[in-house]
């Protein structure tokens, strides 16, 4: 069965960074892009980045723009994303999600990292 | 603030209809691009609810169905079940912010 797991989240002092990971099972990792979605405590779903299927296209949300980097390692079914010059709004719930084509649906979630920026 | 509006929050009686609103422009849903929606429980990671509009992934209730109409998409719960209790978001794609864009969100609540 299709499973993404996230890690890497905690408390981080603002500035800082951190790299969270999502190790996926149960499906061809390279046939897929992948995203990375937040949601903040108590607020909505905020996009934040996606990559292609190979790597060689990514995109990212205005707010993360720049302190941001979303990657792979398809031999290692594995997605990342660095963040760096972390602020008090980046504190959310960080979800990966498979994307079914590329900005399509998201059709299998993980279940979350907690990322709380504070000092 | 969202480029697609959804009201916060709808409730109904069980068994009764409620729909949900996603309300867009003709950068996203009004330029064509598939609306999705999505059903996040308590505590729980979100889940595909309704795909390319009107499309339910196997599994889900027939109860559930959605409809799009010109820059606006609207999600059905018909027979509304004490289970149906939580949060429901809709996602497109808009092609000047050239990102995935989610509506901010319905609560619904079972009476």
């Amino acid at each position: 069965q299709v499973q993404l797991v996230e890690s890497g989240g905690g408390v981080v002092q603002p500035g800082r960074s951190l790299r969270l990971s999502c190790e996926v099972s149960g499906f061809t990792f390279s046939n897929y892009a992948m995203h990375w979605v937040r949601q903040a405590p108590g607020k909505g779903l905020e996009w934040v980045a996606v990559i292609s299927y190979d790597g060689s296209k990514k995109d990212y949300a205005d707010s993360v723009k720049g302190r941001f980097t979303i990657s792979r390692d398809n031999s290692k079914n594995m997605l990342y994303v660095q963040m760096n010059s972390l602020r008090a709004e980046d504190t959310a719930v960080y979800y990966c999600a498979r994307d079914y084509g590329y900005y399509d649906k998201l059709d299998y979630w993980g279940q979350g990292t907690l990322v709380t920026v504070s000092s | 603030q969202s480029v697609v509006t959804q009201p916060p929050s709808v409730s109904g009686a069980p068994g009764q209809r409620v729909t949900i609103s996603c309300t867009g422009s003709s950068s996203n849903i009004g330029a064509g691009y598939d609306v999705h929606w999505y059903q996040q429980l308590p505590g729980t990671a979100p889940q595909l609810l309704i795909y390319s509009n009107n499309n339910r992934p196997s599994g889900v209730p027939d109860r559930f169905s959605g409809s799009k109409s010109g820059t606006s998409a609207s999600l059905a719960i018909t027979g509304l079940q004490a289970e149906d209790e939580a949060d429901y978001y809709c996602q497109s794609y808009d092609s000047n912010l050239d990102s995935v864009v989610f509506g901010g969100g319905t609560k619904v609540t079972v009476l």
